[in-house]
């Protein structure tokens, strides 16, 4: 089975740190993606990559940036952290023919 | 931008009734997926309808796709307690980034069945 799996489940941190999230997936999937869940809005892509040390932005990429050093790991860091970033944070990976993504469990980030 | 949208936003059956639930999406797609979300959990692929297709069935899952009205419905049959989640529709547009498709989900249906 195809495991994504997201660092951390809950998270708390202060208006203007920089965070870390981290997403790796087991399956060598050459298309990993960044979104957020917000109640009202449903899911919005911030970042997505199609191949390592590439990065392409999304829908809202404003306040967020990427990095993608290894095929399996694909980072979403805010640079500085406000409380409008406060939300569900979903990492997928897809094969590069695929169709259908695959999700980790999600990290709920609080922004405080 | 927002393309497919779910009605209802919410529903509550009675177990071993059936779930109807609706997507609209606004332009051209190859395809549209349907998900569901445990509360507080990533989502889990259901099934997916190609563009060229009508109707697909997956044990209890049964989706129709009519392109014309650029809408789809998601038919859960003999509900079960289990089935208690938030369902999303996905649009892959059909001009859609090389390399990485580009899905655009719906706000989602909450659906909660009761015993």
């Amino acid at each position: 089975d195809v495991k994504v799996t997201q660092s951390s489940r809950y998270l708390v941190k202060r208006t203007g740190e920089k965070v870390f999230l981290e997403c790796v997936q087991d399956m060598d999937h050459e298309n990993m993606f960044w979104y957020r869940q917000d109640p009202g809005l449903g899911l919005r892509l911030i970042y997505f990559s199609y191949d390592v040390k590439m990065k392409e932005k999304g829908d809202i990429p404003e306040g967020y940036s990427v990095s993608r050093e290894k095929k399996e790991r694909f980072s979403l860091i805010l640079e500085s952290a406000s409380t409008n970033q406060t939300s569900m944070y979903l990492c997928a990976s897809s094969e590069p023919t695929g169709e259908k993504l695959f999700f980790g469990s999600g990290t709920q980030l609080s922004v405080l | 931008s927002q393309q497919g949208e779910e009605d209802p936003q919410a529903l509550s059956i009675q177990e071993g009734e059936n779930a109807t639930m609706n997507c609209s999406y606004k332009t051209s797609i190859n395809n549209l997926q349907w998900y569901r979300q445990n509360s507080g959990r990533g989502l889990v692929h259901l099934i997916l309808i190609r563009s060229n297709e009508r109707e697909k069935h997956s044990g209890r899952l049964r989706v129709t796709l009519d392109t014309s009205k650029k809408s789809s419905s998601l038919l859960i049959t003999a509900s079960r307690a289990a089935d208690t989640a938030s369902y999303f529709c996905a649009t892959e547009p059909s001009k859609g980034i090389q390399g990485a498709q580009k899905l655009v989900f719906g706000q989602g249906t909450r659906l909660t069945i009761n015993p």
